[in-house]
């Protein structure tokens, strides 16, 4: 099955820096991966998402880039806000009928002013 | 509804009791998804509903757990003999379609003492 693993676990910005998490998948087969922001005992709420057919998608001042060849997506927040602090997941699947979103261990990102 | 509901919010029983956890989906979402997320780590999948049966049930730990969709909408996650390491947030997401992104609930707390 599908394996996504995420890096770093970790991470602290100035605000105003940029911050880039990466993923890496294992099955050649998903095409759907989306990234999800947790903050403290909330739900986790989709913020991007991308499939296999693009190869970079922007939303403000997020984005989010996809490389099949080497299986592996990141997502890139520019001019960090300490409301950006959060747990933030990256998931993959097989966007067809049967198959399920497998998300990675989730990345810490601390912003401070 | 708004969005997808979850009951209890928390709920705290004793190490061999039985459990049942109810999802209310966002009306007219097809896919119904069951996760469960221990401290710092991704939501970790169980199992997905599509319409009234189980597409893919191979994130169930064991035969200890059980879920149920009968009429296609609302869902109950079933837990007999709780032990300790069942302690967890189970969350549940739907989507309006297999190939749509996933809205998630707030989670049940289950706390096994």
């Amino acid at each position: 099955g599908e394996n996504v693993e995420q890096h770093p676990s970790t991470l602290s910005v100035q605000e105003g820096d940029s911050a880039v998490i990466k993923c890496t998948y294992s099955d050649s087969a998903s095409n759907y991966f989306p990234w999800y922001k947790q903050e403290l005992g909330k739900r986790p709420q989709l913020i991007i998402d991308i499939r296999s057919n693009v190869g970079e998608k922007k939303d403000q001042r997020i984005a989010v880039t996809l490389n099949k060849t080497a299986k592996h997506f990141s997502l890139h927040i520019t001019e960090t806000q300490p409301e950006d602090s959060a747990v933030y997941f990256c998931a993959a699947s097989k966007s067809q009928a049967g198959t399920a979103l497998i998300f990675g261990k989730g990345t810490t990102l601390s912003v401070s002013s | 509804g708004a969005g997808v509901s979850q009951t209890p919010s928390n709920k705290v029983t004793e190490k061999g009791k039985y459990v049942e956890l109810r999802c209310d989906p966002i009306s007219g979402h097809t896919a119904l998804y069951w996760y469960r997320q221990s401290l710092g780590q991704g939501p970790e999948f169980l199992i997905y509903f599509q319409g009234t049966g189980a597409a893919d049930d191979s994130g169930l730990p064991n035969d200890r757990f059980f879920a149920v969709r009968p009429e296609g909408s609302v869902s109950t996650l079933k837990i007999q003999r709780t032990e300790r390491g069942d302690s967890a947030v189970y969350l549940c997401a739907s989507s309006s379609t297999a190939d749509s992104p996933l809205h998630f609930g707030n989670g049940t707390r289950l706390t096994v003492t």
